[in-house]
């Protein structure tokens, strides 16, 4: 079964600089997708960023992008310039994209405090 | 576009009593919904999935009496609470994916939960 891990149950960065968000992953599979979701206080499930396994390159969306391991199992999300309305929980997933083997399994989340 | 509703979004029932929770995708087909459970400051963790027509496909340790999931429409699924206990008080979450839409990957979209008491 896949697994997915979050080692840093609470990370805090300061309004405008970066931190990094680790994730691994254990899978026998070698076509699969990786995602980042941010779930704010409002509980409403936001994706962040996706990267497909069979790709080299890591995904970027404005201010995030991931450093994508696929030997290292290793999925990490950095966030530059942090804003304040950034924190919240974050949650690594993985998916296979095979009909109902689509669904998600999530990490245990990293709950990210922005301060001033 | 792209909308996952819910409803309710709060509901406080008896110990005992039977709650249904809808979930809709309100712009697009949804050919597949998954429902999640969320406890206080832990992860999502899949119950069931169910795809429009048939019957759905449950997640081990998931009670199939208990927590009943119809899925008659490709806009629509519930989640049926029955004899609903305060054990399973919780925040429940669908997400739908898009049927419609092609590409290497349906994204699934989430709606905003709802959130369950048990008395």
């Amino acid at each position: 079964a896949q697994t997915v891990t979050q080692s840093q149950p609470e990370m805090s960065v300061q309004e405008a600089e970066t931190v990094t968000l680790s994730c691994t992953y254990d899978t026998s599979e070698s076509d699969y997708y990786l995602f980042w979701y941010k779930q704010p206080p409002s509980r409403q499930m936001i994706l962040v960023i996706r990267q497909e396994a069979y790709k080299q390159q890591n995904a970027t969306e404005n201010r995030f992008s991931v450093n994508f391991q696929k030997a290292a199992k290793s999925f990490s999300l950095k966030i530059s310039d942090s804003q304040l309305g950034d924190a919240a929980m974050y949650f690594c997933a993985y998916s296979l994209d095979t009909g109902t083997a689509s669904k998600l399994t999530f990490g245990t989340g990293t709950r990210l405090q922005v301060t001033l | 576009g792209a909308v996952v509703s819910q409803h309710p979004s709060r509901v406080i029932c008896k110990s005992g009593t039977s709650v249904k929770i809808e979930c809709r995708s309100l712009d697009f087909q949804a050919t597949t919904m998954f429902w999640y459970r969320q406890f206080p400051k832990q992860s999502l963790m899949l119950m069931a999935t169910s795809n429009e027509g048939s019957k759905a496909t449950y997640e081990q340790g998931v009670e199939k009496d208990k927590f009943l999931i119809n899925h008659a429409s490709l806009t629509l699924s519930t989640l049926t609470v029955t004899s609903a206990h305060p054990e399973d008080s919780s925040f429940y979450i669908c997400s739908a994916r898009d049927g419609g839409r092609g590409g290497p990957y349906n994204e699934q979209f989430f709606g905003p939960g709802t959130r369950l008491t048990v008395l």
